[in-house]
């Protein structure tokens, strides 16, 4: 089974940028994974922000985007706000199989 | 609105069975991909299961295969999942959630989840 890997804990500044990766053990990420990002804070349940790559919800805020980059799938949250501390997800898909990553603590300080 | 009204958890012992379901609402069921995720307390997301297309195809983690059964039943709007062999690494919370289509596994609605106690 393949292992998708996230950076445990990254720090931005209030208005920074920061790129959040999402890669896959089996090699490049591609458009066939359909990469998900989802956002977590304490206590809610998940809510998607991204799917397939770099579409976006209705309730996905302007300053998030997705993308691939140097194989891996990416989340740059460009403009960072207070709210947007907490924990987030990508999801790749493996022939149908879902597999998270482990998470990503964003830390807005 | 989409809702979705995640029931059935609770305390179970290990090697015991339960059903959890999905009450879905403000979407035409039918027409969508369904799936589970579970979230062990303090841990990461896990895909658990998907139920898609016109066939009821089904998918499973490797961690559940052979014990959980996922189905629907468009008439009820509801989905399910039977989960037996229950074990302690099962605690979790249970989240349904709806697909962006009928062939989605992936999750994009997500409903409030049940939790489920797996005791030794």
């Amino acid at each position: 089974q393949a292992v998708v890997t996230q950076e445990p804990s990254l720090t931005v500044s209030p208005g920074g940028t920061v790129t959040l990766t999402c890669g896959s053990s089996t090699g490049a990420v591609t458009s066939g994974h359909y990469p998900y990002w989802f956002q977590q804070r304490p206590g809610q349940a998940p809510r998607t922000l991204i799917y397939d790559i770099s579409n976006k919800n209705s309730w996905t805020p302007a300053r998030f985007s997705g993308s691939l980059l140097g194989g891996k799938a990416a989340l740059t949250l460009s403009g960072a706000q207070p709210e947007d501390e907490a924990e987030y997800y990508c999801l790749l898909s493996y022939s149908g199989i879902g597999i998270f990553g482990g998470g990503t603590r964003l830390t807005v300080l | 609105e989409v809702q979705l009204l995640e029931s059935g958890g609770g305390l179970v012992q290990s090697g015991g069975s339960l059903r959890l379901s999905c009450a879905a609402s403000g979407f035409t069921f039918s027409s969508y991909g369904m799936s589970w995720v579970r979230q062990a307390p303090g841990k990461g997301l896990e895909w658990v299961s998907a139920i898609i297309g016109s066939v009821y195809t089904t998918y499973y983690a490797d961690s559940v295969k052979g014990r959980f059964t996922i189905s629907r039943d468009n008439s009820m709007d509801t989905l399910y999942l039977q989960m037996n062999s229950l074990r302690v690494e099962d605690t979790a919370v249970y989240y349904c959630a709806k697909g962006r289509g009928i062939s989605a596994t992936a999750p994009d609605s997500w409903g409030q989840g049940t939790l489920l106690t797996v005791s030794s």
